[in-house]
């Protein structure tokens, strides 16, 4: 069965520090995405790879990096946590190709919390 | 630019009820149009989809038919279970970015 496995399922840290949120999936998937879902705004796309080393901005990349080093592994990078970062970040995945991001694959998600 | 607008929730209803959960959209082009669920602590998972205009998607009693005219993709099922409890998400597919564009959701709580 598919899988997307996110490391942490909640999360609390303090204004200033580095966070890793990471993310690895299964299925041999070139595409994966992270998103981060807020009360009343739905899903936003925060950043999104289509191979490896490759990586490009979403909607909101502002205060975000990421790194894909190996084809499985997906990190999202929070360089200094800010209290408007308290989210719940969702990572997914799906095959090659653009068209193929119809199905995407999420993990059960991150609640992050920054105090 | 693209956007996806859905109905406020949350939504409440009594089993065995009627669902509607309203979805429109504005798009460039021909999206394909898509329901996401969300079950409790759990991800996203792709419930239906409809790829063009007057298609009707359908999955576990869940219908959503591709409206062109009024660009709207509403949600429907006739008799709601417990266990159809959840967060829903519509969501279109940009042909030009190739990305998804999600509504804001709308959670369904559904009552014995």
């Amino acid at each position: 069965d598919v899988k997307v496995t996110q490391s942490s399922r909640y999360l609390v840290k303090r204004t200033g520090e580095k966070v890793f949120l990471e993310c690895v999936q299964d299925m041999d998937h070139e595409n994966m995405f992270w998103y981060r879902q807020d009360p009343g705004l739905g899903l936003r796309l925060i950043y999104f790879s289509y191979d490896v080393k490759m990586k490009e901005k979403g909607d909101i990349p502002e205060g975000y990096s990421v790194s894909r080093e190996k084809k499985e592994r997906f990190s999202l990078i929070l360089e200094s946590a800010s209290t408007n970062q308290t989210s719940m970040y969702l990572c997914a995945s799906s095959l090659a190709g653009r068209a193929t991001n119809e199905k995407l694959f999420f993990g059960s998600g991150t609640q992050l919390s920054v105090l | 630019g693209n956007s996806v607008t859905q109905m406020e929730g949350p939504v409440t209803l009594s089993e065995e009820a009627f669902l509607t959960i309203n979805c429109t959209y504005t798009a460039t082009g021909y999206p394909s149009l898509f329901w996401y669920v969300q079950y409790p602590g759990e991800g996203l998972q792709l419930l239906l989809k409809a790829t063009k205009a007057d298609d009707k998607g359908s999955n576990k009693g869940f219908e959503a038919t591709y409206r062109k005219e009024t660009t709207s993709f509403h949600l429907e099922k006739g008799s709601v279970q417990v266990s159809d409890s959840a967060v829903y998400f519509c969501a279109l597919l940009s042909g030009n970015t190739g990305k998804l564009i999600f509504g804001q959701g709308t959670t369904l709580q559904v009552k014995p």
